[in-house]
């Protein structure tokens, strides 16, 4: 079936805006990861899903940044009064269960003016 | 906190010389490590894992807990090995991957 797949590929938002990003992963992987890649830098982890509670949201970096996954599919990363130090690369990741192998999407350019 | 360290941002060999990307970690229990590979235009996805000790197109990486390190090597680089290769850790029984910063291997023909 279809890899993990995320929306917008792009965005770009001015400060101070509020911005959603979208995460669908393979169906049926139960474990879902959020993570941000700014330029240079490997991904660093955001938040983690196992079904539909967040198990681990320790890599958020303020209470600026939410995530849900109501369903314990789909997931949405919320981001409230953009700065444009939130500029990055967020990358999407599911796997089957917690410790599996992590199956990432292309990810969501999001730039902030 | 876990730390994985990739020492070269660049890594420069020729087709069919060795190669041998460095990785080492800070983790003071038993960690699971991988190798991630990201090639032009692509999504990033897995190359290896240590536990499985297997050998994916040619790359191999050995555990060394003594030096804490998990370097990837490969007897000859290919054209086609070129891109960008991330070491991460899973640690303390949390899901929480730790990525390396990068290590760009460009093959020259």
């Amino acid at each position: 079936g279809a890899g993990v797949s995320q929306t917008p590929s792009n965005k770009v938002t001015e400060k101070g805006k509020y911005v959603e990003l979208r995460c669908d992963p393979i169906s049926g992987h139960t474990a879902l990861y959020w993570y941000r890649q700014s330029l240079g830098q490997g991904p660093e982890f955001l938040i983690y899903f196992q079904g539909t509670g967040a198990a681990d949201d320790s890599g958020l970096p303020n209470d600026r940044f939410f995530a849900v996954r109501p369903e314990g599919s789909v997931s949405t990363l919320k981001i409230q009064r953009t700065e444009r130090g939130d500029s990055a690369v967020y990358l999407c990741a599911s796997s089957l269960n917690p410790g599996d192998t992590q199956y990432f999407g292309p990810g969501t350019r999001l730039t902030v003016l | 906190a876990q730390r994985v360290t990739q020492p070269e941002k660049l890594l420069s060999v020729f087709k069919g010389a060795p190669v041998e990307l460095k990785c080492n970690y800070s983790y003071s229990g038993s960690p699971e490590l991988f190798w991630y590979v990201q090639y032009s235009r692509q999504r990033l996805q897995l190359l290896l894992r240590h536990i499985s000790r297997e050998s994916i197109k040619g790359f191999t990486a050995d555990l060394n807990k003594g030096e804490t390190s998990f370097h990837l090597k490969k007897p000859f680089a290919q054209e086609e090995d070129s891109a960008m290769y991330y070491c991460a850790s899973l640690g303390g029984g949390y899901q929480k991957v730790t990525f390396g910063t990068g290590t760009k291997l460009q093959v020259i023909p």
